[in-house]
């Protein structure tokens, strides 16, 4: 069964640091796709980065990178230069064709706090 | 924005009590969602739809229904709410394919008492 897993509950980063966010999944799909989306404490959701699995290159939207091992599994979110406002839960999610088309699961999350 | 609205955004009920929840999306996407968001849980996916009248159950099915008469609407039921089904829940859309990112609305804070 496809699954979602983010191992990490709660990080610490400093200002201007860079972070990654583990994202680890399964499934028997040879297409899907994967996603980060950030939930600020305001809680509404933002889609933040996209990669698709046949991607040969790793995704990049502004200071948000994918880091995508497909052996592995894993599509590790990484921040650059971490800023206040970066401080969220975040949360990974997957696509694949389920029994009626394309449904998408996510993963329980980890909050980042962003230390000044 | 995807133009989604999620109806209503508060309600407290009584347990044993049925519960209708509204998404209303206006950008005709073919797809629609409800999701149970609780700490320690993340997004749990209720029931989907992939359209009018098609829909299939998600991994957290068991005391709720869905139904889709229109491409703009996908109603979430509670048939007798229980208070393990206190949570906020979140519609969410998106045009289809792989790429496609899901846009989400706002939320519905939902408790039973």
């Amino acid at each position: 069964a496809q699954k979602i897993t983010q191992t990490q509950p709660g990080m610490f980063v400093q200002e201007k640091e860079a972070v990654t966010l583990d994202c680890t999944y399964d499934t028997s799909d040879q297409s899907y796709g994967l996603f980060w989306y950030k939930q600020p404490s305001s809680g509404e959701m933002i889609f933040l980065i996209y990669q698709g699995s046949y991607d040969e290159q790793n995704a990049t939207e502004g200071r948000y990178s994918l880091n995508f091992q497909k052996a592995r599994k894993s599509a590790n979110l990484v921040i650059s230069a971490s800023q206040l406002g970066d401080s969220a839960m975040y949360f990974c999610a997957m696509r694949e064709v389920g029994t009626g088309g394309f449904k998408t699961i996510f993963g329980a999350g980890t909050r980042l706090f962003v230390k000044a | 924005d995807a133009g989604i609205t999620q109806s209503p955004r508060h309600k407290v009920t009584e347990t044993g009590t049925p519960v209708t929840l509204r998404c209303h999306q206006t950008e005709n996407h073919r797809y629609m969602y409800w999701y149970r968001q609780d700490p320690g849980h993340g997004l749990r996916l209720i029931h989907y739809s992939y359209g009018v009248k098609d829909t299939d159950k998600g991994e957290v099915s068991d005391g709720y229904s869905v139904s889709r008469s229109k491409t703009e609407d996908f109603l979430l039921t509670l048939e007798s709410a229980t208070s393990s089904q206190t949570s906020v829940y979140f519609c969410a859309t998106t045009g289809g394919g792989p790429g496609n990112e899901q846009f989400f609305g706002p939320g519905t804070r939902l408790t039973v008492l």
